[in-house]
């Protein structure tokens, strides 16, 4: 069974320009999450989403940052007008719809903005 | 405060030692509990999940306490290859999914 799928592993922009961050989950999971890490820091949990909605995105910026888990396809998460700020590893996760299950994570893209 | 707490470290230890993590959270309402360790520049993995009366996978038990609210990982005979940063996960929500990762605790196991 594949994993979390994360594109690209590595990711470099120049400022200014739009990231877009690709997950695929699990195959049977329906909960997708994204976080950030920056060097030496914890997790910070930016959104949650389920197929269509998104459930909870108090963690993610009010601006330049969306995110979409559409009916078929990966779950994005864009980033427009990068700034050097936005340099860090983001992780997805997934979880299947029964609760008190763990997540598991992709491997994470590794974004720099030059 | 934040809603899961967990021991500052870094811990430093030698190898065959024993280790344990402690791990408090805030939420009574929370349903279900994890450890998870991280390695430098890697995704977290899913170390196990903790259950009531506790769990035991190898080296590695897990124990839970839910009228203290605290979360407990020891880890026997510690190998090189444990050094890692180890996160206590909480999910709170037991309709949905709702996780919260701790700050995590950053071990060294020494030659």
């Amino acid at each position: 069974n594949a994993g979390v799928m994360q594109n690209p592993r590595h990711l470099v922009r120049r400022r200014g320009q739009e990231a877009r961050l690709r997950c695929s989950p699990m195959k049977g999971h329906s909960h997708v999450y994204w976080y950030r890490q920056l060097p030496e820091e914890g997790l910070k949990f930016m959104v949650y989403l389920q197929k269509e909605n998104i459930i909870d995105e108090s963690g993610m910026p009010k601006e330049r940052f969306s995110a979409e888990f559409p009916k078929e396809g990966p779950s994005i998460l864009r980033i427009q007008q990068v700034v050097r700020g936005d340099s860090a590893a983001y992780f997805c996760a997934s979880s299947p719809p029964a609760s008190n299950q763990p997540q598991h994570f992709g491997d994470g893209t590794r974004l720099s903005i030059l | 405060r934040k809603e899961v707490e967990q021991d500052p470290g870094p811990f430093n230890v030698p190898e065959g030692a024993t280790v344990a993590f402690n791990c408090t959270y805030s939420n009574s309402a929370s349903q279900s509990f994890f450890w998870y360790r991280q390695d430098c520049r890697k995704e977290p993995k899913l170390l196990m999940s903790v259950y009531s009366s506790g769990n035991e996978d190898g080296r590695f038990t897990a124990q839970l306490n839910r009228a203290s609210q605290y979360i407990s990982l020891l880890i026997r005979d510690s190998k090189l290859s444990d050094s890692a940063t180890y996160l206590c996960v909480v999910n709170r929500d037991n309709y949905g999914q709702n996780f919260v990762f701790g700050p995590g605790t950053r071990l060294s196991v020494l030659p």
